[in-house]
């Protein structure tokens, strides 16, 4: 399977545990955005990352949050000390160039009890 | 103003209508155009680029006007299938070519 993958597809944290959400992207792709997506809103960009580089994190909540994408290895959006808010669907992304078509992965739904 | 508008909808339509949808986008820089469909709990995916000067996919017709910042969707000829939520996404030029999604516009296709 060539497109992006994401796990888990469903991830139950309680309050003040840690979330670590992975992301493959495409075969050949090396750009990778993070989006957040609450219920009956649209997407919203959290981060963007080529390998072992951030590119623009200013969708990324100060605190808390943190994101990674190693030489080797998928994309990391991590989350510390999770609360009730961080329920969410958070989708992947990759693209090849930066600037054309993307493709998403299937998403990780979040939810903090 | 926000970056990507679009009216959220619903729009409720009659199997075979033709139905039509606007984006505005406020940034002027903007060089690439998409729109997505995304289903209920599902990723969104690509269903078209927008080219300046217009392009058709089957049913599916997309345009872009420079002057007044906006991009529209045309469905002709509506199937139950097409009920979903689509998405407009802008680019702007330069600096690190963040795709901007507005919130989407859903459409229910009934029969």
């Amino acid at each position: 399977n060539a497109g992006v993958m994401q796990n888990p597809r469903h991830l139950v944290r309680r309050r003040g545990q840690e979330a670590r959400l992975r992301c493959s992207p495409m075969k050949g792709h090396s750009h990778v955005y993070w989006y957040r997506q609450l219920p009956e809103e649209g997407l919203k960009f959290m981060v963007y990352l080529q390998k072992e580089n951030i590119i623009d994190e200013s969708g990324m909540p100060k605190e808390r949050f943190s994101a990674e994408f190693p030489k080797e290895g998928p994309s990391i959006l991590r989350i510390q000390q999770v609360v009730r808010g961080d329920s969410a669907a958070y989708f992947c992304a990759s693209s090849a160039e930066g600037r054309y078509g993307y493709t998403f992965g299937s998403g990780t739904r979040l939810t903090v009890v | 103003r926000k970056e990507v508008e679009q009216d959220p909808g619903p729009f409720n339509v009659p199997e075979g209508a033709t139905v039509a949808f606007n984006c505005t986008y406020s940034n002027s820089a903007s060089q690439s155009f998409f729109w997505y469909r995304q289903d209920c709990r599902k990723e969104p995916k690509l269903l078209m680029s927008v080219y300046s000067s217009g392009n058709e996919d089957g049913r599916f017709t997309a345009q872009l006007n420079r002057a007044s910042q906006y991009i529209s969707l045309l469905i002709r000829d509506s199937k139950l299938s097409d009920s979903a939520t689509y998405l407009c996404v802008v680019h702007a030029s330069g600096g690190s070519y963040i795709p901007t999604f507005g919130r989407g516009t859903s459409l229910i296709v009934h029969p």
